[in-house]
């Protein structure tokens, strides 16, 4: 069974500052994907970045990279010069390689970015 | 273009009446998802169609949770005898296809709350 977990139920950052949400994971697999989805109090999923396994390289958008430790299962957020609009719900996600039908979430963390 | 759309936006019910969901998702695409999301948690993965088929229905909560697509298009998400524990948000999503990654696009949720 595949499990997401995220041990950070809140987080807060100053405007222009950088945060680190975390997230592990379980898995037996060896290829997958993993996500970084933002849910504002629109309730609208929208992804921000993803990460396939068998890429060593860290996937970056904008001022979203990821830190992903394979062995380690672990696969965190870094938001860089946080925004008052990054202010949402992030929640971690995982997904089989080759066997998209069903993704697994973890709790999800919610960050307050601050003036 | 249209995004995936989800109706009623908010519902609610009275424990014991039977309440249908509905999903209209990005035309074209053949594979469609409901999540649900409880207060405060993660989405728990309930089902998926490739076009019309849900070959796997073992994530569907309980037995007076149906769901079904006509036309590789619409969805409808139905609980029957509805009971509080089913009071949430129910989150639909649409992708291309699930035999390669496409990337998910969500709506933005019916909320469910049974009295």
């Amino acid at each position: 069974a595949q499990t997401v977990t995220q041990s950070q139920p809140e987080m807060s950052v100053q405007e222009a500052e950088t945060v680190t949400l975390s997230c592990t994971y379980d898995t037996s697999e060896n290829n997958y994907y993993l996500f970084w989805y933002k849910q504002p109090p629109s309730r609208q999923m929208i992804l921000v970045i993803r990460q396939e396994a068998y890429k060593q390289q860290n996937a970056t958008e904008n001022r979203f990279s990821v830190n992903f430790q394979k062995a380690a299962k672990s696969f965190s957020l870094k938001i860089s010069d946080s925004q008052l609009g990054d202010t949402a719900m992030y929640f971690c996600a995982f997904t089989k390689l080759y066997n998209f039908n069903k993704f697994y979430f973890g709790s999800g963390t919610k960050l307050n970015v601050k003036p | 273009g249209a995004g995936v759309s989800q109706s009623p936006s908010n519902k609610v019910t009275e424990k014991g009446k039977d309440v249908e969901l509905r999903c209209d998702p990005i035309s074209g695409h053949t594979a469609l998802y409901w999540y649900r999301q409880r207060l405060g948690q993660g989405l728990e993965f309930l089902i998926y169609f490739q076009g019309n088929s849900a070959p796997d229905k073992s994530g569907l909560p309980s037995d007076r949770f149906s769901a079904e697509r006509t036309g590789e298009s619409v969805s409808t998400l139905t609980i029957q005898r509805t009971q509080q524990e089913d009071s949430a948000v129910y989150l639909c999503a649409s992708s291309l296809s699930i035999s390669t990654y496409n990337e998910q696009f969500f709506g933005p949720g019916t909320r469910l709350t049974v009295l």
